[in-house]
């Protein structure tokens, strides 16, 4: 079946430090979105891309799509304590309209 | 405001006792789903609708029970036969793909 993994499972920076993750489908995507969830709150979309090679940024977040469009990561530059959360990567699932499939998310934690 | 509502935030309820998880939205969506996530873990699809009287099983239906009378309301009920229902239940909705989430009841059972 469809399979979206992400690594790593968790990720610990000192502020100030660079972060990515990545995101691997088993399958090609027709597009791929982000969601933050912050500790103890709920997932919140980030981004969404739909282009082979495409590239968006965000303030200190840049999101990459791979050219193959089964792979995509985010990076964030110069890291706050305030970007401390899990990461989802999702895709739509094959052959069921707009549903998603997530990965199982990146934790990062950033030590002051 | 627009928006999903989850109620309530927390839940505590006895080994044994069915219990009911609000999930209600204003946005207008057709397609509204459940998901539960155990600490540390990723989301996993419990039920989906995608349209109002109409729902199909997720990855974990077992123990779950869902309803959809009305566009905007999707309970979910945590039945007995559920083994581990401890747990957080996020309920979300989605536009063109895009999923919107509730703000999760975190459900214990004692």
């Amino acid at each position: 079946g469809q399979q979206v993994m992400q690594i790593p499972q968790y990720q610990h920076v000192q502020e100030g430090e660079d972060f990515t993750t990545y995101c691997n489908s088993s399958t090609t995507l027709s597009n791929i979105q982000w969601y933050k969830q912050r500790p103890g709150g709920h997932p919140v979309f980030l981004i969404q891309l739909v282009k082979s090679g495409e590239v968006k940024k965000q303030k200190r977040l840049t999101f990459q799509f791979g050219e193959a469009k089964k792979n995509s990561s985010l990076h964030i530059t110069v890291t706050q304590t305030t970007d401390v959360g899990t990461y989802f990567c999702a895709g739509p699932r094959k052959g069921a309209g707009n549903m998603l499939t997530f990965g199982g998310g990146t934790r990062l934690m950033v030590k002051p | 405001d627009g928006g999903i509502t989850q109620s309530p935030k927390y839940l505590f309820r006895k080994e044994g006792q069915n219990v009911t998880l609000s999930c209600e939205q204003n946005l207008n969506h057709d397609a509204m789903y459940w998901y539960r996530q155990d600490p540390g873990q990723g989301l996993r699809l419990i039920y989906y609708s995608q349209i109002v009287n109409d729902f199909q099983k997720g990855d974990i239906a077992e123990g779950y029970s869902v309803s959809r009378e009305k566009k905007e309301s999707f309970p979910l009920t945590v039945t007995s036969a559920q083994k581990n229902p401890t747990a957080f239940y996020l309920c979300a909705s989605s536009m063109q793909g895009t999923e919107f989430f509730g703000p999760g009841t975190r459900l214990t059972v004692l």
